[in-house]
């Protein structure tokens, strides 16, 4: 069973620092990895998705890097802001006998505080 | 980017009663939809797959006769809470892909708080 952990559980910075989320998984078996940004009470916006044979992603200040031998990935925020306060999960689609369902394994996530 | 609509947002209702949430995607047809549940200070718990024309497959603990699901067409999954209790109260979250294949990128509803008094 995949099992998806997130560190650190909770990161405050100041503005402008550039910050490291960290995810590690049990089952390196993926189809892909998705980086999602939820705000309190609210749902899931996708931010980058790695296939399984890539090994990093980027979109503007963030890159999202895969290296499934270790079970890891990272995600980087570079020149933080005050916007990207909220809470960052890694999501896992596992695949069995090289067939993806689409089904996701979320890790707890990571609360970052980013204040001005 | 595609859409996912749910309904309604919020919802409160009282122990025993059952309440559905819908679960649209808006701007493309979707065989799959999947269903998470999210209590407080926790992560998303993948609860079914919602399946077009079939029966839905239920993870493991989660009671099918408890959570009704409902994809009657290629852009609407319904989750039926029946006789729900306080222990229901959560946060309900769908989420469907537009791709052609299952691997693809998820686009994930707003999400439902639903509260059980």
């Amino acid at each position: 069973k995949q099992e998806v952990t997130q560190i650190p559980a909770a990161l405050s910075v100041p503005e402008g620092e550039n910050l490291v989320l960290n995810c590690s998984f049990t089952d390196s078996a993926i189809y892909n990895l998705q980086w999602f940004r939820q705000d309190p009470g609210k749902g899931l916006t996708s931010l980058l998705l790695i296939q399984s044979s890539q090994r990093e992603q980027t979109s503007g200040r963030l890159n999202a890097s895969l290296d499934k031998s270790s079970g890891r990935s990272t995600l980087y925020i570079a020149a933080s802001q005050p916007g990207d306060s909220a809470t960052y999960l890694c999501a896992l689609d596992t695949h069995a006998g090289g067939t993806s369902y689409g089904k996701l394994t979320f890790g707890q996530g990571t609360i970052l505080t980013v204040h001005p | 980017g595609a859409v996912v609509s749910q309904h309604p947002s919020r919802v409160i209702c009282k122990s025993g009663t059952s309440v559905k949430i819908e679960c649209r995607s808006l701007d493309f047809q979707a065989t799959t939809m999947f269903w998470y549940r999210q209590f407080p200070k926790q992560s998303l718990m993948l609860m079914a797959t919602s399946n077009e024309g079939s029966k839905a497959t239920y993870e493991q603990g989660v009671e099918k006769d408890k959570f009704l699901i409902n994809h009657a067409s290629l852009t609407l999954s319904t989750l039926t809470v029946t006789s729900a209790h306080p222990e229901d109260s959560s946060f309900y979250i769908c989420s469907a892909n537009p791709g052609q294949g299952v691997g693809d990128t998820q686009y994930f509803g707003p999400g439902t708080r639903l509260t059980v008094l």
